[in-house]
């Protein structure tokens, strides 16, 4: 079955670092990939995605890239800041089965110091 | 202002008790889901409905039941057969066919029985 893999966490950062999450998948089919964060105690917010191969999504400053040849889609931003402190989740929608919801994988928590 | 409503934020019951956890949206989408997250831990899928009048089981159904009467509304019962409910529970919807099959989520409920 599809699955989704992130790097673990706690990433622990300084304000104005370089952020890099890993995300890889297993998928039949040609899948749509996603990033959402989420903020303590709150719902999912979807933070980019890309539906085919090569694309970039990109959104506040955040960054991915479909890889289709690595089947990869990690996560950059240039320089954190403290608000930028959330779990991060990538997840994609399979594209050649009826069933379309989400496969996540298992969070990775970011944390950025002052 | 168009999105999901999810009520309420928090939940106690005692262990045996059935529990329904409400799940509105105005986005007119067709397509509606209910997911569990445990700490630490990424989302699992419970069940899912493309279209008013029929839904579908995920990957942990077991010990759950939903309806789907009217397009905006999926609420989803928690049975004293589910064996570890205590959990957060996310709703989200999407419009089904388009978007790379972008999913928009609630609040979530804090489920937490005793």
């Amino acid at each position: 079955g599809d699955s989704v893999t992130q790097m673990e966490g706690p990433v622990t950062l300084s304000e104005e670092a370089f952020l890099t999450i890993n995300c890889t998948y297993t998928a039949t089919g040609y899948p749509s990939l996603f990033w959402y964060v989420q903020y303590p105690g709150e719902g999912l917010q979807l933070l980019l995605k890309a539906t085919k191969a090569d694309d970039k999504g990109s959104n506040k400053g955040f960054e991915a890239t479909y890889r289709k040849e690595t089947t990869s889609f990690h996560l950059e931003k240039g320089s954190v800041q403290v608000s930028d402190s959330a779990v991060y989740f990538c997840a994609l929608t399979a594209g050649d089965t009826g069933r379309r919801a989400l496969t996540f994988g298992s969070g990775t928590r970011l944390q950025v110091q002052p | 202002d168009g999105g999901i409503t999810q009520s309420p934020k928090y939940l106690f019951r005692k262990e045996g008790q059935n529990v329904t956890l409400s799940c509105e949206q105005n986005l007119n989408h067709d397509a509606m889901y209910w997911y569990r997250q445990d700490p630490g831990q990424g989302l699992r899928l419970i069940y899912y409905s493309q279209i008013v009048n029929d839904f579908q089981k995920g990957d942990i159904a077991e010990g759950y039941s939903v309806s789907r009467e009217k397009k905006e509304s999926f609420p989803l019962t928690v049975t004293s057969a589910q064996k570890n409910p205590t959990a957060f529970y996310l709703c989200a919807s999407s419009i089904g066919e388009t978007g790379g099959y972008e999913q928009y989520f609630g609040p979530g409920t804090r489920l937490t029985v005793t």
